[in-house]
């Protein structure tokens, strides 16, 4: 079944204590992006990949790295997590990213608190 | 800067009646629009979405969108509402040469009543 995962889906952790959200696809898709989700605002996007090592920033890049060192995988780092990364996190991929914008695929969330 | 408004943040409406989400965008050229949905726990699932073309959009679920360019929105529709279509509904612009990223709207919550 053509899926993106992420893991884990909830997380509570403490401030300060480093973190890794995966997430992976089995599409063969060449882009990856990151988004968070907060009451009010909708997604936002955190970065994106348009391919192995390629990665970008995205409108909310700041507290968070990402890499992507094979194609199905797209991590996101919390190196020093802050109450204010609270969220609901979404990992998508689709097949190109760029000036032909195809429909993204969402993975299921992951709910992250930081206390 | 592209923008998308949805300005209702919640709408209820009777199961078997019909539904009408708004929303706006915000972008200098033609723009790539989505619909996604989101139920409660769950991922973003895609509705519908305009590239080009025919403005009326026939997307999964009975659901259908409308591209109206002189009033910049894009309106999703449904006929006769189910209570399984309660969730939260997002409305998204693609921006395009920007990285493939989407512009997400605020999202507008649907209750169905029995």
């Amino acid at each position: 079944e053509a899926q993106v995962t992420q893991n884990p889906r909830y997380l509570i952790t403490v401030t300060g204590k480093k973190l890794t959200v995966t997430c992976s696809q089995n599409m063969n898709h060449e882009y990856m992006s990151w988004y968070r989700q907060d009451p009010g605002l909708g997604l936002r996007q955190i970065y994106y990949s348009m391919n192995v090592e390629v990665t970008d920033k995205g409108d909310v890049p700041e507290g968070y790295k990402v890499s992507r060192k094979e194609k199905r995988n797209f991590p996101l780092i919390l190196e020093s997590p802050s109450p204010n990364q609270t969220s609901l996190y979404f990992c998508a991929s689709s097949q190109s990213g760029g000036a032909k914008l195809e429909t993204q695929y969402f993975g299921p969330g992951t709910r992250l608190l930081v206390l | 800067a592209q923008s998308v408004t949805q300005p209702d943040i919640h709408i209820t409406v009777s199961e078997g009646a019909s539904l009408e989400l708004r929303c706006n965008y915000s972008y200098g050229a033609t723009p790539y629009l989505f619909w996604y949905v989101q139920s409660p726990g769950q991922g973003l699932q895609l509705l519908l979405k305009y590239f080009s073309g025919d403005t009326l959009v026939q997307g999964i679920k009975g659901f259908e969108a409308e591209f109206k360019r002189s009033q910049s929105s894009f309106n999703l529709r449904k006929p006769s509402v189910h209570w399984s279509d309660a969730a939260e509904y997002f409305c998204a612009v693609g921006a395009r040469n920007q990285g493939g990223k989407l512009i997400f709207g605020q999202g507008t919550e649907l209750s169905v009543k029995p």
